[in-house]
């Protein structure tokens, strides 16, 4: 069955530091899509970044990237020089390629950026 | 502006009253689903639907319905709701592939 992991509950940054947000995920399709969402503390859920499991190359998006590494079914967020307004719940999602808009979410990271 | 709107946004209700979630795009997108949020849970999908009266279950189907009759709107109905339905309703939009729009949320609490 598929499955999203997102092992941190709670993470803390300082502000301009670069941090690390983990996902893994669990799928026997060959074709998925990745995804990043963010969830800021006023509820709305804003799309950061996509990554194909065919795509060669890593995912950007500004200050947003995504670490994939097929092999060991992780696509990690990195987001850089971090700002105040990067403080939210952060959700890995997966959609298989067999059905378009099956959606499976991870729990979430909560991320809190320290001025 | 494109959007997903939902209403309403609260909701408060009792035990079996029957209660319809309405949701709808401007972005003629083929796909739309709706989700519920439950704290420590993530996002967990409950019906999602390919095109108009083409719809599945996701992973947490029991309790609710769905219908898309045109393609802009996918109402969610609770037809005899239960307190471990209270939670945050998202409904989401996409083209086939492409990442999710989603609606600003239904807090629905059913006592």
């Amino acid at each position: 069955a598929q499955k999203i992991t997102q092992t941190q509950p709670g993470m803390f940054v300082q502000e301009k530091e670069a941090v690390t947000l983990d996902c893994t995920y669990d799928t026997s399709d060959p074709s998925y899509g990745l995804f990043w969402y963010k969830q800021p503390s006023s509820g709305e859920m804003i799309f950061l970044i996509y990554q194909g499991s065919y795509d060669q190359q890593n995912a950007t998006e500004g200050r947003y990237s995504l670490n994939f590494q097929k092999a060991r079914k992780s696509a990690n967020l990195v987001i850089s020089a971090s700002q105040l307004g990067d403080s939210a719940m952060y959700f890995c999602a997966m959609r298989d390629g067999a059905s378009y808009d099956k959606v499976i979410f991870g729990p979430g990271t909560s991320l809190s950026v320290i001025p | 502006e494109a959007q997903v709107t939902q209403n309403p946004r609260y909701l408060i209700t009792v035990t079996g009253k029957k209660l319809t979630v309405t949701c709808s795009q401007n972005m003629n997108h083929e796909y739309m689903s709706w989700y519920r949020q439950d704290p420590g849970l993530g996002l967990r999908q409950i019906y999602y639907s390919m095109n108009v009266e083409v719809t599945d279950k996701g992973d947490v189907p029991e309790g609710y319905k769905v219908s898309r009759k045109e393609k802009r709107n996918f109402p969610l109905i609770l037809e005899s709701p239960s307190p471990n339905q209270t939670s945050l309703y998202f409904c989401a939009s996409s083209r086939e592939g492409e990442e999710q729009y989603f609606g600003p949320g239904t807090r629905l609490t059913v006592t």
